[in-house]
């Protein structure tokens, strides 16, 4: 059973170029979270989805950063016309629930440095 | 809304010392509560839970008591090794929030 999948591990964009980072949560899960870590900072919390919905939102940048979570494939994060200030280690959780005190399955990261 | 404070690092101790880390947690409801450990480059792996009040979580020689009484989550190993250096985070899932509350993360450095 494979765990939760990120890619890529490594992004490298321009400024104002479009990121997008994917996440395959694992088998059997259908609720999905996203979080940034910023170097010396803890994960903030950015969105939470279920299966083509969007839970909660409330740590997302209200520009340039949109997430998805569709009926098949992975889930995204999408932030257009990045900043330096975006570059950071993007970490995607799943879990069989979305309450009932069940862990959260975290995948490696995408780590996105702007240059 | 949930939150989790744990104690700030980085914690330096040498080998084979007691490892202490603090965590408290304020919650509505009954949240169950976990430590993760990150090493570097990597993603957060789950270290240990517990899901009621006095359960003990354990795993790899650290435990941390879930006490509900002064909601705190210490986690606690009795001789650490050089491999343990890492990030901790302390969390809690299942209280008044559906989204997993984390910690801002404790850095440990163990010395040979």
């Amino acid at each position: 059973n494979a765990g939760v999948m990120q890619n890529p591990r490594h992004l490298v964009r321009r400024r104002g170029q479009e990121a997008r980072l994917r996440c395959s949560p694992m088998k059997g899960h259908s609720h999905v979270y996203w979080y940034r870590q910023l170097p010396e900072e803890g994960l903030k919390f950015m969105v939470y989805l279920q299966k083509e919905n969007i839970i909660d939102e409330s740590g997302m940048p209200k520009e340039r950063f949109s997430a998805e979570f569709p009926k098949e494939g992975p889930s995204i994060l999408r932030i257009q016309q990045v900043v330096r200030g975006d570059s950071a280690a993007y970490f995607c959780a799943s879990s069989p629930l979305g309450t009932g005190g069940t862990e959260a399955f975290f995948g490696q990261g995408t780590r996105l440095t702007v240059v | 809304g949930d939150s989790v404070t744990q104690m700030e690092g980085p914690v330096t101790l040498s080998e084979e010392a007691f490892l202490t880390i603090n965590c408290t947690y304020t919650a509505t409801g009954y949240p169950s509560l976990f430590w993760y450990v990150q090493y570097p480059g990597e993603g957060l792996q789950l270290l240990l839970k517990a899901t009621k009040a006095d359960d003990k979580g354990s795993n790899k020689g650290f435990e941390a008591t879930y006490r509900k009484e002064t909601t705190s989550f210490h986690l606690e190993k009795g001789s650490v090794q050089v491999s343990d250096s890492a990030v901790y985070f302390c969390a809690l899932n299942g209280g008044g929030s559906y989204i997993p509350t984390f910690g801002r993360g404790t850095s440990l450095i163990v010395h040979p």
